[in-house]
């Protein structure tokens, strides 16, 4: 069956500092990876997504992710946080057994501080 | 814009009680999914279903049932609702593609209080 972790349920960085969250997925078939952003009160939104092609991912706000698939990741990168960037964010792994189900990782509060 | 849409954003019921959380897409999608999302947990697969009237278990389905008699709406049955089913409730529809490779929609969210 296929699993994600999310290494880090906390991550507290600078305003303009880089942001790193990780993902580490594990899967039997290729798989389909996904990050999504939720804000406070909020149901989840998109940021970006891996199925074939470029391994680097570029998605909204100026984030991107690389899939690695030596090392069954998938982490989630952007070069400067911003306040507005504060918000929990989940990895998304998806392909296993049919019908798009999406399976998440317990996900990451990122908190972003001046 | 794809939009999912759940009837209440906030519930309190009491022990005991029937409860009907309702999801409407308006996209034609083929999939739609219930979610549980607790802290330190993620979110977690009660029930899915990829057409009308069929539905499959998730991870948790366990004290649930849904109801899909119409392609747009996706409704999730509490039987009984019990204190450790507080929790957020997430509704989400797909399309059906062969690749499986397309993301999920999310509604708002319902947060449900059982006392």
């Amino acid at each position: 069956a296929q699993s994600v972790t999310q290494l880090g349920s906390h991550v507290s960085v600078s305003e303009g500092a880089l942001v790193l969250l990780r993902c580490n997925y594990s899967s039997s078939v290729p798989p389909y990876l996904f990050w999504y952003v939720q804000y406070p009160n909020q149901g989840l939104q998109l940021l970006l997504k891996y199925t074939t092609g470029a391994t680097l991912v570029k998605g909204i706000n100026g984030f991107e992710a690389e899939f690695k698939k030596s090392e069954t990741s998938f982490h989630l990168t952007k070069p400067s946080a911003h306040m507005s960037d504060a918000a929990e964010y989940f990895c998304a792994v998806s392909g296993e057994g049919g019908y798009n189900k999406l399976i998440f990782g317990a996900g990451t509060r990122l908190a972003v501080h001046p | 814009d794809v939009k999912v849409t759940q009837s209440s954003r906030y519930l309190v019921k009491r022990t005991g009680e029937k409860v009907f959380l309702e999801c409407v897409q308006d996209m034609d999608h083929e999939n739609m999914f219930w979610y549980r999302q607790d802290p330190g947990l993620g979110l977690r697969l009660i029930y899915f279903s990829y057409d009308v009237k069929m539905k499959e278990k998730g991870d948790i389905p366990e004290g649930y049932s849904v109801s899909r008699e119409k392609k747009e709406r996706f409704s999730l049955i509490l039987e009984s609702a019990s204190t450790n089913q507080t929790s957020m409730y997430l509704c989400a529809s797909s399309p059906r593609t062969e690749a499986m490779n397309t993301e999920a929609f999310f509604g708002q969210g319902t947060r449900l209080t059982v006392v």
